[in-house]
């Protein structure tokens, strides 16, 4: 059975970094692409990054391109997401997704419980 | 990229059908057949409901069913039960730098 389980998520002030980690089981990690997907309280769905099977193809919403980095270790199943420079606005529950297919197909076909990420002084 | 329109709330009694529209540009739903539709019930992560526009992933209702006519995409539900009430997000490749954008989200309510 597919399990992502996300971890890392905490209150950070604002300008501050936090990693976050997805820990993938049940599928074969390496041959899926991975991506995270955030949402504000009470608002709808933010796609925030990809990351293809071998990390050469990797993607960011213009929100958080160049503070944000995705990043993956096949060798222990995992994915993470560096995020610096946090802003109130990055205050989300993210979410890990396994994507079905090529990086067109938009298919995340399993998603994590969640992390919250919480940005306040 | 700017978030697809879809109407903030959509109703129905049970056993009607009902139909949630997402409204993009020729630059995403109208060049691309891969438009999927989430379904989320509060406090859950969302779940793959329709994937290429219309097709089902294995285990999920033919009660649900997808379309695309222009730079729309729809959703319908038919036989609309109380399992049903949830938020429901669609979501496109845009074939840009940034390569996904989610809808704006619909709450279906089952009167």
């Amino acid at each position: 059975e597919v399990h992502l389980v996300e971890s890392g998520g905490n209150l950070v002030q604002p300008g501050g970094s936090l990693r976050l980690s997805c820990a993938a089981s049940g599928f074969m990690f390496n041959v899926y692409g991975m991506t995270w997907v955030r949402q504000a309280p009470g608002k709808g769905l933010e796609w925030v990054s990809y990351i293809d099977s071998g990390s050469t193809i990797i993607y960011y919403a213009d929100s958080v391109r160049g503070r944000f980095t995705i990043s993956r270790d096949n060798a222990k199943n995992s994915l993470y997401l560096q995020m610096n420079t946090l802003r109130g606005e990055d205050t989300a529950v993210y979410y890990c997704a396994r994507v079905m297919g090529s990086f067109l197909t938009n298919i995340f076909d399993y998603w994590g419980q969640g992390a919250l990420v919480t940005v306040s002084s | 990229q700017s978030a697809l329109t879809q109407p903030a709330s959509v109703s129905g009694s049970p056993g009607q059908s009902i139909t949630i529209s997402c409204n993009g540009t020729s630059s995403d739903v109208g060049a691309y057949n891969y438009v999927s539709w989430y379904q989320q019930h509060p406090g859950k992560a969302p779940k793959v409901m329709i994937f290429e526009v219309s097709n089902r992933p294995s285990g999920v209702s033919n009660r649900f069913s997808g379309s695309k006519s222009g730079n729309t995409a729809s959703l319908t539900i038919s036989g609309l039960q109380a399992e049903d009430e949830a938020d429901y997000y669609c979501s496109s490749y845009t074939g840009n730098s940034a390569p996904y954008v989610f809808g704006t989200g619909t709450k279906v309510t089952v009167l």
